[in-house]
């Protein structure tokens, strides 16, 4: 596609449903990130795949938070049993570049979570 | 980790006048710093990257400098005009290696407004 796409862009949900959030990366892209951004804060590392290998998950914040790339191309960011303080924009994005090289970041528009 | 700060967190400038951000990041290790523009309820934009064995990079009216003793890197926009007006994040990672490929630490932000 032209760009990262992400679905859905405004998702509701009940304290304690579960919620799963699509991200489909510019094809061909190797590296894919999930990141985390609070109202008025920067993006907060969440996670990263290169290819379908999940190589850090160091940022989710809980194990409620589960992600998965399973063919390498669209990615899933899946949150259980949320809770109020995951409100925030879910931000995906992708590169064409892996390892050494220096690549942009292509971020997509973003899925934004209110918990109620 | 990696730990990124920003000022101010708001500027307000004079269309025609320039603007400055300022970053200063804590992990000597980081090597790559860029900046994102991003425009309310859209994606973040790359708009200039700089890395660690380069002091200075400029792109029309977008420059960033980069002081690797002091451990700050700064954004500079001349001649500034309305549609300038965004939020821009500063950020820094670690290249080269797997593990920590592209996780980006971000600052808060700096909203930026332009007045005609």
């Amino acid at each position: 596609g032209a760009g990262v796409s992400q679905s859905p862009r405004y998702k509701v949900a009940k304290r304690g449903q579960d919620v799963a959030l699509r991200c489909d990366p510019i094809s061909g892209h190797v590296s894919l990130f999930w990141y985390q951004q609070a109202l008025g804060q920067g993006p907060e590392f969440l996670t990263y795949f290169q290819n379908e290998a999940q190589l850090d998950k160091s940022g989710l914040p809980s194990d409620r938070f589960f992600a998965e790339r399973p063919e390498g191309s669209v990615s899933t960011l899946k949150i259980q049993r949320t809770q109020q303080e995951d409100s925030a924009v879910y931000l995906c994005a992708s590169s064409r570049s892996q390892g050494e090289f220096v690549g942009e970041l292509f971020f997509g528009e973003g899925s934004r979570l209110t918990v109620l | 980790g990696e730990n990124v700060e920003q000022h101010p967190s708001t500027l307000s400038v004079q269309e025609g006048d320039s603007a400055v951000i300022k970053c200063t990041y804590s992990d000597s290790a980081s090597n790559y710093f860029p900046w994102y523009k991003q425009e309310l309820g859209k994606r973040p934009q790359l708009i200039i990257d700089i890395r660690s064995n380069v002091g200075e990079k400029k792109d029309q009216r977008i420059a960033v400098t980069l002081n690797k003793t002091a451990k700050h890197f700064s954004l500079h926009i001349t001649e500034t005009q309305p549609e300038d007006s965004a939020v821009y994040f500063c950020a820094a990672s670690i290249r080269g290696t797997t593990d920590s490929w592209g996780k980006l630490q971000f600052g808060a932000g700096t909203q930026v407004v332009v007045t005609p």
